[in-house]
């Protein structure tokens, strides 16, 4: 089974308004950690946000805000006031506190903004 | 700062041959991570260094995979020989140390064409 699942393949948004970025996450480890990259054209992964299965609020990084649902296993990504520049691709992440701690990355959603 | 640092950039090769890849992470970061990004997907971690030892590599292709990171800085990443199928962008990323919340900084990537 995936451990983490990105049911968009692609996403349109207008310049300005705001988007949504699906991720659901399978795991039975209590303690987890979530993550969204964005990775431009250019190739390099940018981290852009962070949540902790233990945390209460939902992490917020300037427009970038997840929206974690704990029980429903979803960890989307909200990008409010859209820019030209977000154009890229984003993918979820999840890191499982047993084990070696590494990454598992979804298969990702590639944002296109439109002027 | 200083990023992390990775050459070549790009790399076209004919099957059966060998390549290797150089990263540089970030200075004092003990956690070192090689992925290979398959096009169409999300990173794949091959090989997780702690320092100059070896904490994961249960996904690395033991058979024509290699991998070292002698005196815990630098790091090769070594595919002999290659397959069509190793047709992808290596990314190498650091960490201060590995654990849950701990951010991974990437490098831009190497990307590699098997002909």
């Amino acid at each position: 089974a995936q451990k983490i699942t990105q049911t968009q393949p692609g996403m349109f948004v207008q310049e300005k308004e705001a988007v949504t970025l699906d991720c659901t996450y399978d795991t039975s480890d209590p303690s987890y950690g979530l993550f969204w990259y964005k990775q431009p054209s250019s190739g390099e992964m940018i981290f852009l946000i962070y949540q902790g299965s233990y945390d209460q609020q939902n992490a917020t990084e300037g427009r970038y805000s997840l929206n974690f649902q704990k029980a429903r296993k979803s960890a989307n990504l909200v990008i409010s006031a859209s820019q030209l520049g977000d154009s890229a691709m984003y993918f979820c992440a999840m890191r499982e506190n047993s084990g070696y701690s590494t990454l598992t990355f979804g298969k990702g959603t590639m944002l296109l903004v439109s002027p | 700062e200083a990023g992390v640092a990775q050459s070549p950039r790009y790399k076209i090769i004919e099957k059966r041959q060998s390549v290797a890849f150089w990263c540089n992470p970030i200075s004092g970061h003990a956690t070192l991570y090689w992925y290979q990004q398959i096009l169409g997907q999300g990173p794949k971690l091959l090989i997780q260094f702690q320092n100059n030892g070896v904490v994961d590599d249960s996904q690395l292709p033991k058979d024509r995979f290699s991998a070292e990171r002698l005196k815990g800085v630098d790091s090769t990443l070594k595919i002999q020989p290659a397959k069509l199928e190793d047709s992808a962008v290596y990314l190498c990323a650091s960490s201060l140390r590995a654990g849950q919340n701990n951010e991974q900084f990437f490098g831009p990537g190497t990307r590699l064409t098997v002909l």
